[in-house]
Formats: structure tokens, C-alpha cells, sequence
């Protein structure tokens, strides 16, 4: 699987989008973008996921580079509850699920 | 719908214990996982399984083991327990289906100590 690197830290104002960048420049053709965060102490949940074409859905938008080497998760209205860990992790669909977590973004949104 | 549960929710052990982790899920969800996240570090998957009766190795397996005898229930045991296996717990299910099996569905965790 492609390796992915996001920034360590990234600070938003309350009710303004969130925009979380994610490199992926060694990503292949059949390879997936998947985003999932995780709250405090909690287990991580799954948010989106994309392989070409831009996907929306009630938590996210995620938009994917052209050439594919690059994504950026938005969180279009920041809540404080928002404030997590997202992890950008690129999978190939043929590991039988297997996720690898890396370091992610700690996302912090400010009142 | 309860999703996926994890117990315990907390455990102490000493050295050379015992103990298994149960996980559970009512989703049907045909693949279960077992990772595990130390302070500071992502998760690290230790064992999974495709299918009830089959078990395969992760990224980290060593000192542990798994059973799959039903769908719904995903066991991981400590037959020894060591300091090293202090960690967080997290179990995760998905759908082998039309949806993509890294949709997972995670639990609450168990945090486990090891004395």
C-alpha cells in the first residue's frame, strides 16, 4: 500500500471548514483513499473514502487530485466535537482489510 | 443495533496471567480484526479473520492468539501476559460485499495493564 503523509497538527475556528491535506504520491491505479478519525479514547470511525472522482457524504467531503497523489478531507462547518485525529490511509482493496495506521493530523477546533 | 462491544472495558494483570478479550458484533459483518494503539502511535493490526473458523496474523501477532468458532464473536487471548502488552484494544468488523471490507466498523476498546 502507497505511504501517506499528513501534517502533525492543524488548528480550525468553530462553524468555519476544516481542510485536511494528505499526500499520497506513490499511490496506485486500484488504490483507495480512505479518511477515519478518532475522538479521545475512543475507537477510530470510519468517514469517506474515494478512488477518482470527489465524494460527499453527511460527514465529509473529500476531494482527490487529479493525478491522484493528493487529497483533501473537508469538514465543511467545524464543530468542537470535531477536535480528533484523522488519519488518510491509501489501501488496495485486495489485503483483505487491512488497515495501517499512521501518525494522522490532530485536528484542533477552537470556540 | 449495538455495533461492535468489546469486554472488558478495563483490565489489571499481572505478569504471566491470563485473560480474553471478547469481541462482538451483530452487523453479519464477515471479517473481524484485533489492533492494538500505544500512547503516541497509530493502531497496529495483530490478528484478523475472513470468515468464522478462519484466523490469519497481522503486523504485530507474537504473544497472542484468536479464536473465530462463531461470526459474530472474535476472541483474542493473552496466555502470558507481559508489561509489553499494555495497550489500548480495539476490535474492528466489516462487510466482505458489495462494500469495501476497509470500511470498518470499530468498538470502544479495552484497556488492559499489565503489572
Amino acid at each position: 500500500d502507497a505511504k501517506t503523509t499528513q501534517p502533525t497538527s492543524m488548528d480550525c475556528a468553530e462553524g468555519r471548514a476544516a481542510n485536511l491535506p494528505c499526500n499520497h504520491s506513490t499511490i496506485s491505479g486500484n488504490e483507495y483513499v480512505y479518511w477515519y478519525r478518532q475522538i479521545h479514547s475512543q475507537g477510530p470511525q470510519y468517514i469517506i473514502h474515494g478512488l477518482k472522482n470527489n465524494e460527499t457524504n453527511e460527514m465529509a467531503s473529500l476531494i482527490i487530485t487529479e493525478d491522484r497523489k493528493s487529497s483533501t478531507l473537508i469538514l465543511p462547518h467545524a464543530t468542537l466535537r470535531d477536535t480528533a485525529v484523522y488519519y488518510c490511509i491509501v489501501v488496495s482493496g485486495t489485503s483483505y482489510g487491512k488497515l495501517t495506521f499512521g501518525q494522522g493530523t490532530i485536528l484542533t477546533v477552537h470556540p | 443495533n449495538a455495533g461492535v462491544t468489546q469486554t472488558p472495558k478495563f483490565r489489571v494483570l499481572k505478569t504471566g496471567q491470563s485473560m480474553t478479550l471478547l469481541c462482538a458484533q451483530d452487523m453479519n459483518h464477515e471479517y473481524m480484526y484485533w489492533y492494538r494503539q500505544d500512547p503516541g502511535m497509530g493502531l497496529r493490526l495483530i490478528h484478523y479473520s475472513v470468515g468464522e473458523g478462519t484466523t490469519a496474523k497481522g503486523e504485530v501477532p507474537d504473544g497472542y492468539n484468536v479464536s473465530r468458532l462463531k461470526k459474530q464473536n472474535f476472541l483474542l487471548g493473552l496466555e502470558s501476559a507481559a508489561p509489553s502488552q499494555t495497550s489500548v484494544y480495539f476490535c474492528a468488523s466489516s462487510y466482505s460485499g458489495r462494500v469495501l471490507v476497509e470500511t470498518q466498523y470499530f468498538g470502544p476498546g479495552t484497556r488492559l495493564l499489565v503489572l
